[in-house]
């Protein structure tokens, strides 16, 4: 059963606009969030991360928003370029003090078209 | 500055073959990993290094072995390739084991399939 799930496996956006990657948990000891981007052949990039103290994180153009009632987060992307255009993987742990309890979700693969 | 190198980028066994996936890392990072990832499983984790000279089982270790060879090298060892580890394999490092502030590191990938 999984445990983090991305239930959209693709989303297309228009450059410019906002991208919206959405991801859902089921176990509420997760306390720490992760989303790492993964161009093909190559290995995932960490992009941002959010700890379960807070429900909002933001790197530039990239903002994590955290619902816990919901067990819900996303990621938003403002303005969205072609570069962008990437597979989207959201993890997420209920022990942020060891790498090896990551849970993954499945991905998103995001077309970012100009 | 590489960050994590893996060899080879593509392999196909025959069932029963052996071989070793290479992986090295050049940001001093204390923690390394071994991540497979299969259509509709995600990433898991099969064995992970905390700190040189120690290795652990991680979520779906059997038929796989490895080795830390120093702080800069994993390999992973598949004694008798079967084609359930047909998969895309990716090695990752960290600074530590915290995830806080030391997100893991990934290398390209190894493409590999077992016939």
């Amino acid at each position: 059963d999984q445990q983090v799930k991305q239930n959209s496996p693709s989303l297309s956006v228009q450059e410019g606009r906002i991208s919206i990657l959405n991801c859902d948990y089921t176990n509420s000891m997760f306390d720490y969030f992760l989303w790492y981007k993964k161009y093909p052949a190559e290995g995932p990039t960490f992009l941002i991360s959010i700890s379960s103290i807070k429900d909002k994180n933001e790197d530039g153009r990239f903002t994590v928003f955290l619902n816990k009632s919901a067990k819900h987060l996303s990621l938003h992307i403002v303005p969205s370029q072609p570069g962008d255009s990437a597979v989207y993987f959201c993890a997420a742990t209920n022990n942020a003090g060891n790498n090896r309890k990551l849970i993954w979700g499945l991905g998103t693969s995001l077309a970012v078209n100009p | 500055n590489a960050g994590v190198t893996q060899t080879p980028k593509f392999q196909v066994l025959k069932t029963g073959q052996s071989m070793t996936l290479q992986c090295a890392q050049d940001m001093n990072h204390n923690s390394m990993y071994w991540y497979r990832q299969d259509p509709g499983m995600g990433l898991r984790l099969i064995y992970y290094s905390a700190s040189e000279g120690t290795t652990d089982k991680g979520e779906v270790p059997n038929g796989y072995n490895v080795s830390r060879l120093n702080k800069r090298e994993f390999s992973l060892r598949l004694e008798s390739a079967a084609p359930s580890q047909t998969s895309v394999y990716f090695c990752a490092s960290s600074g530590t084991r915290h995830l806080y502030n030391s997100p893991l590191h990934f290398g390209n990938g190894t493409r590999l399939t077992v016939t």
